[in-house]
């Protein structure tokens, strides 16, 4: 069963500092996607990340995947407070499904 | 742009009643799913339907159950509503398999 692992599930940062956020899977999978929750509010999507090496950048947030590790990492560059929410991973399961991670909250503080 | 939509953002509900909960989307997606969550444990998806009238069990379809007579709308039933069923639950769609989904604004269901 796939199981997937974000770390870490809370965090408070600085405005203008960098930060990564981590998601690791337990199995084989090519597919992940990002998505963003305010507080309230329902899950937007980030980015879809459909191959080994594959790396998407908005403003401020970079995403990468590394299928061998089943690693994918949510760059944050120069925290600013629009940035706080929080922020899920999820990955396909080959299997018309996807299993989502706990989520990170982060919060950014000025 | 896509929109998915839940009949109603907050229920409160008895321990016992039959609670349904509607979503309806309007960008003619084959699959549509339904989650709860609850914090700390992010998503965990009850159930999955890939067809009108087709439909998969998720991780936690125990105390629940679906319809789908119609493309745009996925229905989820709580036969008979429990404490443990208070949760927020999120519908969403997806215009095929392996594809991002689009989800709906959430219902936080209460029962009390």
């Amino acid at each position: 069963e796939l199981k997937v692992e974000q770390n870490p599930l809370f965090l408070s940062m600085q405005e203008g500092k960098n930060y990564t956020i981590y998601c690791n899977y337990s199995t084989t999978s090519d597919r992940l996607y990002w998505y963003r929750q305010d507080p309230g509010k329902s899950l937007e999507s980030l980015f879809v990340l459909l191959s080994n090496g594959a790396v998407k950048q908005e403003g401020r947030l970079m995403a990468s995947l590394d299928t061998k590790a089943r690693l994918s990492t949510l760059h944050i560059t120069a925290a600013v407070h629009d940035l706080s929410a929080t922020y899920f991973c999820a990955v396909d399961d080959n299997n018309n499904d996807m299993r989502f991670g706990a989520g990170t909250r982060l919060t950014v503080k000025p | 742009d896509v929109k998915v939509t839940q009949s109603s953002r907050y229920l409160v509900k008895r321990t016992g009643e039959k609670v349904f909960l509607e979503c309806v989307q309007d960008m003619d997606h084959e699959n549509m799913f339904w989650y709860r969550q609850d914090p700390g444990l992010g998503l965990r998806l009850i159930y999955f339907s890939y067809d009108v009238k087709m439909k998969e069990k998720g991780d936690i379809p125990e105390g629940y159950s679906v319809s789908r007579e119609k493309k745009e709308r996925f229905s989820l039933i709580l036969e008979s509503a429990s404490t443990n069923q208070t949760s927020m639950y999120l519908c969403a769609s997806s215009p095929s398999v392996r594809t991002e989904a689009f989800f709906g604004q959430g219902t936080r269901l209460t029962v009390v």
